[in-house]
């Protein structure tokens, strides 16, 4: 079975402090896609990253940084210099051949509060 | 132009209603999706639309009816819903396959009395 865990459920840090969102999978896929979305208060689910199981360079976009290690099937996202905006909840998904339509298996979430 | 939109955003109704939700997306996507998301909970996925054909249905209740009318457009009908219903309605799509990503929109913000 597949299940992704996001074991912080709420964080809360100050502006400019760097925070981790860790989130851990479990699939016996060989072949699977994580993602990470953000949805801020209004609602909308936003896309932030997809990276396949054969891809494990760690990637960088501006203040947003991720870490993809398969030896501890964890996929943990990073914001440096955190600021108010970045207030959200986060969710880790995964997605897998087991599942052919593209069947998202979502973390519980992280609810991410960056304080002035 | 990764833009999925919804109507409305909002939605109140009562138990005897019927409305409908409405999801458009103009990227050439072949696979669109309903979730629905209650609070401080993920989506849940309700149904999935692949070349405009019902291809899941995670045993929605039949109050609950989808229709693709065509690759575009996606509609949830609503009927004789209940209280616990009330939720934030979230259409999602794809290109078709596991690799692909959800883009989502905005979501119906739906409360039933």
């Amino acid at each position: 079975a597949q299940k992704v865990t996001q074991a912080q459920t709420e964080i809360s840090v100050v502006e400019k402090e760097d925070v981790t969102l860790d989130c851990v999978y479990e699939t016996r896929d060989t072949t699977y896609y994580l993602f990470w979305y953000k949805q801020p208060p209004s609602g909308e689910l936003v896309f932030l990253i997809r990276r396949n199981s054969f891809d494990e360079q760690n990637e960088i976009s501006g203040r947003y940084s991720w870490n993809f290690q398969k030896s501890t099937s964890s996929f943990n996202f990073t914001i440096t210099a955190s600021q108010v905006v970045d207030s959200a909840v986060y969710f880790c998904a995964l997605s897998g051949p087991a599942s052919n339509t593209g069947k998202l298996i979502f973390g519980q979430g992280t609810t991410l509060q960056v304080k002035p | 132009d990764t833009e999925v939109t919804q109507t409305p955003k909002h939605l109140v109704m009562g138990m005897t209603n019927k409305k409908s939700l409405k999801c458009e997306q103009h990227m050439g996507h072949r696979a669109m999706y309903w979730y629905k998301q209650k609070a401080k909970k993920p989506p849940e996925l309700m149904f999935v639309y692949s070349y405009e054909k019902l291809s899941i249905n995670e045993s929605v209740p039949s109050r609950f009816s989808p229709e693709c009318p065509n690759s575009s457009l996606l509609n949830l009908h609503l009927h004789a819903l209940q209280p616990e219903d009330s939720a934030l309605y979230l259409c999602a799509s794809s290109q078709e396959g596991v690799r692909e990503t959800q883009y989502f929109g905005p979501g119906t913000r739906l409360l039933v009395l």
